[in-house]
């Protein structure tokens, strides 16, 4: 069975950093692309960003690019996510999601809230 | 970047009845592979989003029949046969052609 669980949330002040985790399991990690994907309270879904199989493509909306890194331990089968210089409009739950031909698995995502 | 637009549902809808939800790109999404990249999900109340279409029309595993996705290479439709109970969420349309990916707004159907 597919697993993503996510951790890492919680509150944290603007301008600061955070760094969130993904293990997988149930699939060879290795074989997909994998992505970060977000939605604030009551709102829509934002892609946040898309990491190639082995790490050496990553892929970002204008919103998050120069501020969060998404990278991945295949040996581990992990995806992170570190956001730095955190702001207030970043609050979110954060889901990851296994990356085909559409997301076909999400975690059940974690919140970030960015407050002073 | 690509927009999607999503048109809105005249809520509630009965019990039974059909239902389709719309989504407008404002860029083909066809691929010269002659695949479509369209995707449409479904997130329940309080619930991780659910893959449903992809490639515009394809079913995702396990997805009922009652689901069904057609379109153009702008124009899409989602519709719900005989909607239930088990239906009731937002729904959300993805372009998955090109970075950065962007989804529609979503469109919430409630069910009488």
């Amino acid at each position: 069975e597919v697993q993503l669980v996510e951790s890492g949330g919680g509150l944290v002040q603007p301008g600061r950093s955070l760094k969130l985790s993904c293990a997988a399991s149930g699939f060879t990690f290795s074989n997909y692309y994998m992505a970060w994907v977000r939605q604030a309270p009551k709102k829509g879904l934002e892609w946040v960003a898309t990491i190639s199989t082995s790490g050496s493509r990553t892929y970002y909306p204008d919103s998050v690019k120069g501020r969060f890194t998404i990278s991945r331990d295949n040996a581990k089968s992990s995806l992170y996510l570190q956001m730095n210089s955190l702001k207030s409009e970043d609050t979110a739950t954060y889901y990851c999601a296994r990356h085909y031909y559409g997301y076909n698995y999400w975690g059940q995502g974690v919140m970030v809230t960015v407050s002073s | 970047d690509i927009v999607m637009t999503q048109g809105a549902l005249p809520n509630p809808v009965p019990s039974g009845e059909s239902a389709s939800i719309t989504c407008q790109s404002s860029k083909s999404l066809l691929h010269s592979n002659g695949k479509t990249y369209l995707n449409w999900y479904l997130q329940r109340p309080g619930q991780s989003p659910q893959l449903l279409i992809y490639w515009m029309s394809t079913r995702a595993s396990g997805v009922s029949d009652r689901f069904s996705g057609s379109g153009s290479g702008t124009d899409f439709t989602l519709k719900i046969s005989s909607v239930e109970a088990e239906d009731v969420g937002v729904y959300y349309c993805q372009q998955f052609l090109e970075y950065p990916l962007t989804f529609g707004s979503g469109t919430k159907l409630e069910i009488k």
